[in-house]
């Protein structure tokens, strides 16, 4: 079985600055992974994933992952938030069948 | 562009009842999911279905049925509401490659009196 563990329940940021959400997994077989976004009173939106090939995937909204192997990691960057990006995310994993494993969340907070 | 519509966004009901929440995708998936999301806990998966009268278990079923009678609709019903049933549940549909990605819908608030 694939878990997902996301390292930060919550992160404050101030609107221009840098933001890096930390994903962690564990599987004992190859995987895909997801980041999705929740804003407010919204139901979840893909926000990027990997599958295989270049190991730095770019999303929408400026968001990118890199997916790290050896440290079975795939953590989020942002190099500038706005307001708008004040929202949940999801990390996911999804190892075989048809089931997606989540994080716990990170509330992202962005602050003028 | 998908859309995932879920029959209520709030719903107040009271312990015992019988509760049905619907949800409706228009990209003809063939897979679709009943999720619930607690704080600090994510989504958790209730039901699975992957074609047309087909259903499988996922995490957390215990107190839960569904219905996919019609290739477009996924009901998730509670027979007998409890209040730790309280929760946000999220439908969501897809393709049924293993990378695809889930579309999913606005949610339901539900809250058991």
């Amino acid at each position: 079985a694939q878990s997902v563990t996301q390292l930060d329940s919550q992160v404050p940021v101030f609107e221009e600055a840098p933001v890096e959400l930390r994903c962690n997994y564990s599987s004992s077989v190859s995987v895909y992974l997801f980041w999705y976004v929740q804003y407010p009173n919204q139901g979840l939106q893909l926000l990027l994933k990997y599958l295989s090939g270049s190991t730095l995937v770019k999303g929408i909204n400026g968001f990118e992952a890199e997916f790290n192997k050896s440290q079975t990691s795939f953590h989020l960057r942002k190099p500038s938030v706005h307001i708008s990006d004040t929202a949940e995310y999801f990390c996911a994993v999804s190892a075989k069948g048809y089931k997606l494993s989540f994080g716990a969340g990170t509330t992202v907070t962005v602050r003028a | 562009d998908v859309k995932v519509t879920q029959s209520s966004r709030y719903l107040v009901k009271r312990t015992g009842e019988k509760v049905f929440l619907e949800c409706v995708q228009d990209m003809d998936h063939e897979n679709m999911f009943w999720y619930r999301q607690d704080p600090g806990l994510g989504l958790r998966l209730i039901y699975f279905s992957y074609d047309v009268k087909m259903k499988e278990k996922g995490d957390i079923p215990e107190g839960y049925s569904v219905s996919r009678e019609k290739k477009e609709r996924f009901s998730l019903i509670l027979e007998s509401a409890s209040t730790n049933q309280t929760s946000m549940y999220l439908c969501a549909s897809s393709p049924p490659e293993l990378q695809e990605t889930q579309y999913f819908g606005p949610g339901t608030r539900l809250l058991v009196l």
